[in-house]
């Protein structure tokens, strides 16, 4: 079964640093992947995803992402921080031709000014 | 404007009681699904249905029901049977076309059971 992993479920990062949030997968087949972003009491929405391609991809809001299939990893990453990036971050599969979203646990962003 | 909605944003329910949750999407999407987000385990799915008059059941449907009547709605039932009912349901849908389709989420509702 798909599993993800997403390291650390708390980041700090300061207002204009480099925000990286880790994702790892399990699978032997590359499955699809995304990123999804959640601020307190709403729903997710989509920050980038990857089906097949070139491995960088970039999302909304200045974040990207790239799909390292050797370390089966998908991590998130911003150059630069800003206060409104404060939210909690998802990363989820979709093994491919299925119609089902595997989530990590998520990571809570936190800027700090 | 299209998106999904989701009602009430707050419910509160007594022990013992059902209670039934409102997903609507005016995507025009074929596919719908309910997840449960718990604080630290990130969101697991209850049920999703690829097409009217039929739905599955995901990874942690005991205790809840779904029906699919309508392709824009999707309401979802909290049993008596659910043990820990309270949490924060997502409801979302998407194009069902086999591929890596992307699902878009509404507001959601949190459940409070007293």
């Amino acid at each position: 079964a798909q599993s993800v992993t997403q390291l650390g479920s708390h980041v700090s990062v300061s207002e204009g640093a480099l925000v990286l949030l880790r994702c790892n997968y399990s699978s032997s087949v590359p499955p699809y992947l995304f990123w999804y972003v959640q601020y307190p009491n709403q729903g997710l929405q989509l920050l980038l995803k990857y089906t097949t391609g070139a491995t960088l991809v970039k999302g909304i809001n200045g974040f990207e992402a790239e799909f390292k299939k050797s370390e089966t990893s998908f991590h998130l990453t911003k150059p630069s921080a800003h206060m409104s990036d404060a939210a909690e971050y998802f990363c989820a599969v979709s093994p491919q031709g299925a119609q089902k979203l595997v989530f990590g646990q998520g990571t809570r962003l936190t800027i700090n000014p | 404007d299209g998106g999904i909605t989701q009602s009430p944003k707050y419910l509160f329910r007594k022990e013992g009681q059902n209670v039934t949750l409102s997903c609507e999407q005016n995507l025009n999407h074929d596919a719908m699904y309910w997840y449960r987000q718990d604080p630290g385990q990130g969101l697991r799915l209850i049920y999703y249905s690829q097409i009217v008059n039929d739905f599955q059941k995901g990874d942690i449907a005991e205790g809840y029901s779904v029906s699919r009547e309508k392709k824009e709605s999707f309401p979802l039932t909290v049993t008596s049977a659910q043990k820990n009912p309270t949490a924060f349901y997502l409801c979302a849908s998407s194009i069902f076309q086999g591929l890596s389709d992307t699902q878009y989420f509404g507001p959601g509702t949190r459940l409070t059971v007293l």
